[in-house]
């Protein structure tokens, strides 16, 4: 098993580019997560998913969407990109929302110049 | 809302050092979770704790989920190189959908060989 990847893992954007950041699993985990890190602030929940066709808002959703079209895909987009969004990406998985032990992506670090 | 409150923020190690850093919250939780990540790469799960009370080992790692349920405690004895890294509590977002983790900002490790 690969676990979790994530794609690419370095990227620079100017302000106003949009950009897809890829994460797929292939552990059949239901439940997967989008967290950004910054410097002291620990990771913070962007958006989530408990499963195909459910996404929900995490605790910074602005700027951000996110769709699940099959269980092991679960890709964030920016739409335009600014600034303050410059920040490393990670993505995670479990087996169900039940299930509190996440498993991490390697992580996408991006720049928005 | 909830928050995890790590200390130290940081600490810097002579290599055979006994490390000690905690979490505290000031509300309740049933679950606590260290995560540990080393430097360009995503957290990875230490130790998971279900029971107030619980001590539970892994290696040379030992965490302790506190009997008021508010705060838990890591403890790395005979500190290595390789223990350098981010080191980050994490429970359930009760305020949040199930499923969902909040963190900690994480105690930075260095150990000097």
């Amino acid at each position: 098993n690969a676990g979790v990847t994530q794609t690419p893992k370095f990227q620079v954007l100017k302000t106003g580019q949009s950009m897809t950041l890829q994460c797929a699993q292939d552990m059949n985990h239901e439940y997967m997560s989008w967290y950004r890190q910054d410097p002291g602030m620990g990771l913070r929940l962007i958006h989530y998913s408990v499963g195909a066709g459910i996404t929900d808002q995490g605790e910074v959703p602005n700027g951000y969407n996110v769709s699940r079209s099959t269980t092991e895909d679960f890709p964030l987009r920016l739409l335009s990109a600014a600034p303050s969004q410059t920040s490393v990406y990670f993505c995670a998985s479990s087996y169900d929302q039940t299930e509190e032990t996440q498993y991490f992506g390697p992580g996408t670090r991006l720049l928005v110049l | 809302g909830q928050q995890l409150n790590q200390s130290p923020q940081s600490m810097f190690i002579q290599e055979g050092e006994d490390v000690s850093m905690n979490c505290t919250s000031s509300s309740i939780f049933n679950t606590w979770l260290w995560y540990k990540q080393d430097p360009g790469e995503g957290p990875v799960l230490l130790i998971a704790l279900y029971k107030a009370g619980e001590l539970t080992s892994n290696g040379r790692l030992t965490a302790q989920f506190g009997i008021t349920r508010k705060d838990s405690f890591l403890n790395i004895s005979a500190s290595i190189p390789s223990d350098v890294g981010i080191y980050f509590c994490a429970g359930p977002n009760y305020g949040g959908s199930q499923g969902n983790l909040i963190f900690g900002k994480g105690t930075k490790l260095s150990v000097k060989p």
